[in-house]
């Protein structure tokens, strides 16, 4: 079965400052890895994506994540946190086997402090 | 190129009632899914449509259905609504228009269904 975990349901960061949002996967193959933004009363955007053609992906918004086999992780930074960046995030795989369907982690709620 | 659409964007049921949800994928997207979303199971996936054949389906009883149109456009119906099935209804297209795994989902708003 696959999972995603999500480590931290809440972070919170002071304006300016390096935001961290750690995801660890399991897949039985190599997938397709996905970080989702989700603004109150609003669906899921896209943040970037990992296809194996880059192990760093940089997604909109400053964002980017690193992709590590090892370690199957793919957590997601910022080097400064704004403002505006306060949302859930999620992180999602799709293992390759299953069409048309993500599995998602439980998501990390970003406050951001002024 | 407009995004996906949901209608209705709020929806007030009682118990036992029926409701249909719709959804209007991008233009030139054949896959729809389906997910629902609430603070205590987080977001689950319900089905996934593509050339108006289900192809994937969650863990979800048989009262929760759906169907796609020959145009993509996808609905999802909940029959005998229990108080547990309010939450948010997600839905997200992605091309796949060679049938791949992996294609982006880009998700609509939601309808947020209330069940009292």
């Amino acid at each position: 079965a696959q999972s995603v975990t999500q480590l931290g349901s809440h972070v919170s960061v002071s304006e300016g400052a390096l935001v961290l949002l750690r995801c660890n996967y399991s897949s039985s193959v190599p997938p397709y890895l996905f970080w989702y933004v989700q603004y109150p009363n609003q669906g899921l955007q896209l943040l970037l994506k990992y296809t194996s053609a880059a192990t760093l992906v940089k997604g909109i918004n400053g964002f980017e994540a690193e992709f590590k086999k090892s370690e199957t992780s793919f957590h997601l930074t910022k080097p400064s946190a704004h403002m505006s960046d306060a949302a859930e995030y999620f992180c999602a795989v799709s293992p390759g086997s299953t069409l048309g369907r993500l599995y998602f982690g439980r998501g990390t709620q970003l406050t951001v402090w002024p | 190129k407009a995004g996906v659409t949901q209608t209705p964007r709020y929806l007030i049921k009682t118990r036992g009632q029926q409701v249909t949800l719709s959804c209007s994928p991008i233009s030139g997207h054949r896959s729809v899914s389906w997910y629902q979303q609430t603070p205590g199971q987080g977001l689950q996936f319900l089905f996934e449509y593509f050339s108006e054949t289900q192809r994937n389906k969650g863990n979800f009883p048989g009262r929760f259905s759906g169907r796609q149109f020959s145009n993509s456009r996808s609905e999802m119906n909940v029959s005998t609504l229990e108080l547990g099935d309010s939450a948010l209804y997600l839905c997200a297209s992605s091309r796949n228009l060679q049938g791949e795994s992996g294609e982006t989902q880009y998700f609509g708003p939601g309808t947020r269904l209330l069940v009292l």
